[in-house]
């Protein structure tokens, strides 16, 4: 079965410094999506892309996050000035062309900031 | 604001029970449910969805029934295995245009007992 691929699974980093989480959606998928879990807590929506430009946007993701789909594989979750309260699981997610149908979730990057 | 809910934290079922987790929403605009499952260290993984147009759907060991009248959303697993020990996750997505991210409840964290 077709699956969502996110990397690094672990990504530890210093307060201020820039991350970038990737992911491979499955290859079929056109809607694409960055979400996240504190430890604990419910999984929350960041944002949504579809078209090459972000649909949807919570208030989680301000100007300090961006989203780009470089090379028409990866789609990749940038944090320009990481924050203690950035420290959370971010999942990717990916979906058909109908927006009504399930999304794939991939397995997360956990990313520590220190 | 509005909000996805789930009533208990925690369900533990003796093995070969049947269970159910609740879920209760808020948001009328909702048109589309699903249930995630989501074990320890993993995204979430796709259970059964559900539309507003209909009521009940049954899928492999599980069901989910939709009340539209008083907003409450319920996964029943038949025949609990000790892999269905997860967390569990109602999510909801709101009518409207282009991809639209879900609301996910809290999580019910569902325990078999051999």
């Amino acid at each position: 079965e077709p699956e969502v691929t996110q990397t690094p699974s672990h990504q530890v980093t210093q307060m201020g410094q820039e991350v970038i989480l990737r992911c491979v959606p499955i290859s079929n998928h056109l809607y694409f999506y960055w979400y996240r879990q504190i430890l604990g807590q419910k999984v929350e929506f960041l944002v949504s892309f579809y078209n090459n430009e972000i649909s949807e946007k919570s208030e989680i993701f301000d100007d300090q996050f961006s989203v780009e789909r470089p090379d028409g594989s990866n789609f990749t979750l940038k944090i320009r000035s990481t924050k203690l309260e950035d420290s959370a699981m971010y999942f990717c997610a990916s979906g058909p062309s109908n927006r009504d149908e399930k999304l794939f979730f991939g397995s997360g990057t956990q990313l520590s900031v220190l | 604001g509005e909000s996805v809910g789930l009533h208990l934290p925690t369900l533990s079922v003796q093995e070969g029970d049947n269970s159910i987790i609740n879920c209760a929403y808020s948001n009328s605009a909702s048109d589309y449910f699903i249930w995630y499952k989501q074990e320890s260290g993993k995204g979430p993984q796709f259970i059964i969805d559900i539309r507003s147009n209909m009521d009940k759907r049954q899928g492999q060991r599980v069901t989910v029934l939709l009340n539209k009248t008083v907003k409450h959303l319920s996964l029943q697993i038949a025949a609990t295995q000790p892999g269905d020990s997860a967390v569990y996750f109602c999510a909801e997505r709101a009518r409207g245009g282009g991809a639209d991210g879900l609301t996910f409840g809290k999580g019910t964290h569902l325990i078999i007992q051999p």
